[in-house]
């Protein structure tokens, strides 16, 4: 029964294209994380939800667009993919908004040709 | 700003070495640490943790000690496994958000 899980787990897609990745978690935590991880294993937050309120924005490009429709899901939206947008992109979620004892899921490896 | 320094890899150690990973930080106050894992193909999991100055945090054989005078919190196991190998990731809570180092690849060698 997995705890954070995100789909697809493989994204393969053309510059310019628009694309969407689903994460959901199932153990009842209130707040979401999305990180993105580069090819040299460096990860960096991106965004995160407290019970559907972005409370945490880092300095992302506005083509980077997260939806929360419940405290259980988040999903990420890219618009007009880049070269550079190629990395692992995890889910991440914890108890509270204090970002403590974060559980992630198993990663989305997105490729931009 | 609010940093984690990691030893770079890749660490190469033979079944049963005894391993260190170093990290240290930089940070305002005294943050909450950890370590995470991550196995290949899969995502992070949360190792051990410390919360205060001197607490010592301990998980399936790892240890961390969370040394304020000296800003670090160096990963230990007496006893290496193959199924030790993975990426290892110190990080600091800063606020909510978690600070990670770039990773350190440990590789075990049977």
């Amino acid at each position: 029964d997995t705890a954070v899980s995100q789909t697809p787990k493989y994204l393969v897609t053309q510059m310019g294209n628009d694309k969407s990745i689903k994460c959901e978690q199932n153990l009842g935590h209130d707040t979401m994380y999305w990180y993105k991880q580069d090819s040299k294993k460096f990860l960096k937050i991106m965004f995160s939800y407290n019970n559907k309120e972005l409370i945490i924005n880092e300095t992302v490009p506005n083509r980077f667009s997260p939806k929360s429709p419940d405290k259980a899901h988040l999903n990420l939206h890219i618009n007009s993919l880049e070269l550079g947008d190629s990395a692992v992109y995890f889910c991440a979620s914890s108890q509270d908004g204090r970002g403590d004892e974060q559980f992630f899921g198993p990663g989305t490896r997105l490729t931009v040709l | 700003g609010n940093s984690v320094t990691q030893m770079e890899g890749p660490v190469t150690l033979s079944e049963e070495a005894f391993l260190t990973i170093n990290c240290t930080y930089t940070a305002t106050g005294y943050p909450s640490l950890f370590w995470y894992v991550q196995y290949p193909g899969e995502g992070l999991q949360l190792l051990l943790k410390a919360t205060k100055a001197d607490d010592k945090g301990s998980n399936k054989g790892f240890e961390a000690t969370y040394r304020k005078e000296t800003t670090s919190f160096h990963l230990e196991k007496g006893s290496v496994q193959v199924s030790d190998s993975a990426v290892y990731f110190c990080a600091l809570l800063y606020g909510n958000k978690l600070v990670f180092g770039a990773g350190t690849i440990l590789r075990v060698k049977s």
